[in-house]
């Protein structure tokens, strides 16, 4: 069935530093695929999403591009802030109409 | 425009009760989703509906279960807690099914099961 793949936490970088979190994923067809954000004691916000092959999602200064070769949607920023400290979930969704979750990836940003 | 909204956001349950948990989509929205969330398994559906039907279903027990309204107004209820069943409840909703619209997230209701 359906997966996908992040890189474990917790990531911890310093402010300003270069951001990647690596997400992968395994589908039978063209799924859409997202990154969304939890911060402390919420519940997940969209942060961005690409529908199909090499489209760029974007958004507060992170993007990530749907590369359906290496089956991948890594999310970067280049310049991370402290307020960016929260749970990352890599997702996807195809005609089951339900949202398959990675496992999350924590960051911890320094000032 | 208001988000998701879910009711109560904590609750404390014994072993053996049931609960029901609450939540109201964004205005205008047709499609209600419930998660659980748990530091374990992450993040797991549990069903989906649209207009009051039920179109998919999770792999959880018969003890879950939910509805939807006429007004998109959804419920989850489980019965005979368990230990197991402490978790973090989310609800999402969107104009239309999962896989044609973006879902919005509501905060999510806490679950603790003693």
């Amino acid at each position: 069935g359906d997966s996908v793949t992040q890189m474990e936490g917790p990531v911890t970088l310093s402010e300003e530093a270069f951001l990647t979190i690596n997400c992968t994923y395994t589908a039978t067809g063209y799924p859409s695929l997202f990154w969304y954000v939890q911060y402390p004691g919420e519940g997940l916000q969209l942060l961005l999403k690409a529908t199909k092959a090499d489209d760029k999602g974007s958004n507060k200064g992170f993007e990530a591009t749907y590369r359906k070769e290496t089956t991948s949607f890594h999310l970067e920023k280049g310049s991370v802030q402290v307020s960016d400290s929260a749970v990352y979930f890599c997702a996807l969704i195809e005609k089951g109409d339900k949202i398959i979750f990675g496992k999350g990836t924590r960051l911890h940003i320094l000032p | 425009k208001a988000g998701v909204t879910q009711t109560p956001r904590y609750l404390i349950k014994t072993r053996g009760q049931q609960v029901t948990l609450s939540c109201s989509p964004i205005s205008g929205h047709r499609s209600v989703s419930w998660y659980q969330q748990t530091p374990g398994q992450g993040l797991q559906f549990l069903f989906e509906y649209f207009s009051e039907t039920q179109r998919n279903k999770g792999n959880f027990p018969g003890r879950f279960s939910g509805r939807q309204f006429s007004n998109s107004r959804s419920e989850m209820n489980v019965s005979t807690l368990e230990l197991g069943d402490s978790a973090l409840y989310l609800c999402a909703s969107g104009r239309q099914t999962p896989s044609t619209d973006t879902q919005y997230f509501g905060p999510g209701t806490r679950l603790t099961v003693l």
